[in-house]
């Protein structure tokens, strides 16, 4: 079974770091493209950045050069290092298994997301 | 960037209704890198629909996506009070992978 737990969220001030992690049990997050996007609150679905099998990685233009995605394929664990956090990155993060099949390209796996609170 | 505009931005329908959702592209998307999600409070988002058309493992038949191009449905033929809740339309053909701002649905 695809589980995705993630941990590491709180009150963080203004300016302030944060990481995220991600673990992973019933795929290898290495042979997958792992996602992770936010819910500011009352808001929508934001998509924040990816990490591709490759090893290759992407990001809103909103967290470029301040966040930072990576795994560690001996945990299989995904994380995202976020500097310089603002009030406007308040927002549950969840972590996103997106996977190839055939053709077809989608995120099929959610964890339960963990709430980031940037305020001071 | 693909701006997705998904409309109406609430839906006010009874149980058995049908509820149809419609999300528009700014540039042409692949049908093979779009999906619709469901997403109720507390919970992960749900995908339904992935490929514009195609079920998710084990969702129910009465929701069905169509849609090419710039212009993709999510159609729930008859709803259930479980589907009350906001459905978001994503694109993956271009980074950034954008969503719609969605579209709740919410009993009349």
């Amino acid at each position: 079974e695809v589980q995705l737990v993630e941990t590491g969220g709180g009150l963080i001030q203004p300016g302030g770091s944060l990481r995220l992690s991600c673990a992973a049990s019933g795929f290898t997050v290495n042979r997958n493209y792992m996602n992770w996007v936010r819910q500011a609150p009352g808001k929508g679905l934001e998509w924040v950045s990816v990490i591709y099998s490759d090893g290759s990685t992407d990001y809103a233009e909103s967290v470029k050069g301040r966040f930072t995605i990576s795994r560690d394929n001996s945990k299989n664990a995904v994380y995202l290092q976020m500097n310089t956090l603002r009030a406007e990155d308040t927002a549950v993060y969840y972590c996103a298994r997106g996977l190839w099949s055939g053709s077809y390209f989608y995120v099929d796996s959610w964890g339960q997301g963990t709430l980031v609170t940037v305020s001071s | 960037e693909i701006v997705l505009t998904q409309s109406p931005g609430t839906l006010s329908l009874s149980p058995g209704d049908r509820g149809t959702l419609s999300c528009r592209a700014s540039q042409s998307v692949s049908s093979t890198s779009f999906a619709w999600y469901q997403h109720k409070p507390g919970q992960a988002p749900r995908l339904l629909i992935y490929g514009a058309s195609n079920r998710a493992t084990g969702i129910p038949d009465r929701f069905s996506g169509s849609g090419s191009g710039t212009d993709f449905t999510l159609t729930i033929s008859r709803l259930e009070p479980e589907d009350f809740a906001v459905y978001y339309c994503q694109q993956y053909v271009r980074s950034p992978w954008t969503f719609g701002q969605g579209t709740k649905v919410e009993i009349k």
